[in-house]
């Protein structure tokens, strides 16, 4: 199985500051299509997951341009640059280049 | 809009079976590729099975094998979760989700407990 790590598992942020959560896979996310298969969700306390960014930098649509995603091969970055109240909740990333499709632990992310 | 409206989930002994279903409305149900995921109480996120948006490919999670199956019904843009032999650790709630790589809708989840 792909084991995807994430770092740090909290985060205590103020308003207002940037924010960076890593993640990184034990083996290459490429696929043979030439796609990298990494995304990141956030999951609001009591809320269901919503996906932010797919395939390592595509942003969703309604997410917010402070939200960005970067990262290649098996190194992966999402970056808040300036952190809002709203974003407070648990951040994943995914892999989906093979199965089982495989979550990081989680980033729980707090204002200070 | 897209949506997705899981229901089934209920209170039951371990060794139990249960069928989830998710309803799905807003885009085009049978060309997309479908998925369950779950997650336990206090815990992160887990990928269950999937299914290929014809329902000629599954996938399901080890965890699950040979107790679990996915199924479609792509005229009643349905997707169904036969679940048997139910354990403790099959406590959670349960996500439909559009997308197998990199799952773009989830619904509000269903939840299943299992318990003596």
């Amino acid at each position: 199985d792909v084991v995807m790590t994430q770092s740090p598992l909290s985060l205590s942020v103020t308003l207002g500051q940037p924010a960076s959560i890593s993640c990184r896979s034990s083996q290459s996310l490429v696929y043979s299509d030439g796609n990298t298969y990494l995304s990141w969700f956030q999951q609001r306390p009591g809320r269901s997951p919503r996906r932010l960014i797919y395939k390592v930098s595509n942003r969703d649509s309604r997410v917010p341009d402070r939200f960005s995603g970067s990262g290649s091969g098996t190194d992966f970055t999402l970056k808040i640059s300036r952190v809002e109240a709203e974003d407070v909740g648990v951040y994943y990333c995914m892999q989906g280049i093979q199965w089982p499709r495989t979550f990081g632990q989680g980033t729980k992310l707090e204002i200070k | 809009e897209v949506q997705l409206l899981e229901s089934g989930g209920d209170l039951l002994q371990p060794g139990g079976s249960l069928r989830l279903s998710c309803a799905a409305s807003g885009f085009s149900f049978s060309t997309n590729d479908m998925s369950w995921f779950r997650q336990a109480p206090g815990k992160g996120l887990e990928w269950v099975s999937s299914i290929s948006a014809s329902g000629d490919k599954t996938f399901h999670a080890d965890s699950v094998k040979g107790r679990f199956s996915i199924s479609r019904d792509n005229s009643k843009n349905t997707l169904l979760l036969q679940m048997n032999s139910l354990r403790a650790e099959d406590t959670a709630l349960y996500y439909c989700t559009r997308g197998t790589s990199h799952p773009g809708d989830w619904g509000q989840g269903t939840l299943v407990n299992v318990s003596s």
